[in-house]
């Protein structure tokens, strides 16, 4: 899965610690989303962006900021790290609304 | 908010037997995609249904979208080993522009 790169694949993190998880992607893709998983809850949308400089709250935003600078980065802010934030984060990106969605390979957080 | 249910959330089936996972939708769907996520990996697209009514097959697997475009299913037909991983499926709807909702996806496992 090429065109959607994740940075870093594991991380370990004490409670209160700050960290950016790092999207990148080359397929010059309007949308790009950030989704968490969790053990029998499928994956829940944090925040997404339909554009350069646009983005907007998911389902679960809470404790995380994001940025939209440019077209093929989005970076997942984690404020301050909590236990309940450990889980593996997924980010995606779609040409347009209701098109396939390509997801990298996965961030496995683990907060301590 | 939309809310989509998927069912069943564990499915055992041994090697050659048929299994179908089904996906209902509190609100009526745009469109609705298919991902399977083999162990340890990232959800991958298999399909998507747009049309109310639609069937579509790949191989062993059908793929349908209810009448009323708020229910769907997956049925892989004579199962194999390499069916093995969780299939979700994700809705868009009309009012959810860039948004996708999963379902919390069912396990298959496959004994040989």
């Amino acid at each position: 899965n090429a065109g959607v790169t994740q940075t870093p694949k594991f991380q370990v993190l004490k409670t209160g610690q700050s960290m950016t998880l790092q999207c990148a992607q080359d397929m010059n893709h309007e949308y790009m989303s950030w989704y968490r998983q969790d053990p029998g809850m499928g994956l829940r949308l944090i925040h997404y962006s339909v554009g350069a400089g646009i983005t907007d709250q998911g389902e679960v935003p809470n404790g995380y900021n994001v940025s939209r600078s440019t077209t093929e980065d989005f970076p997942l802010r984690l404020l301050s790290a909590a236990p309940s934030q450990t889980s593996v984060y997924f980010c995606a990106t779609e040409q347009g609304s209701g098109n396939t969605i390509y997801f990298g390979e996965g961030s496995w957080l683990t907060v301590v | 908010g939309q809310q989509v249910m998927q069912i069943p959330q564990y499915q055992h089936v041994q090697e050659g037997e048929d299994f179908t996972t089904y996906c209902n939708s509190s609100t009526t769907l745009s469109n609705i995609q298919w991902y399977k996520q083999r162990p340890g990996g990232h959800p991958v697209f298999l399909i998507q249904l747009v049309k109310s009514g639609e069937v579509k097959k790949q191989k062993r697997l059908t793929f349908q979208f209810g009448e009323a475009k708020k229910n769907s299913s997956l049925h892989i037909t004579a199962t194999q080993t390499t069916d093995v991983g969780t299939y979700f499926c994700a809705g868009h709807s009309g009012t959810s522009y860039g948004k996708l909702t999963f379902g919390q996806g069912t396990i298959l496992t496959v004994h040989p």
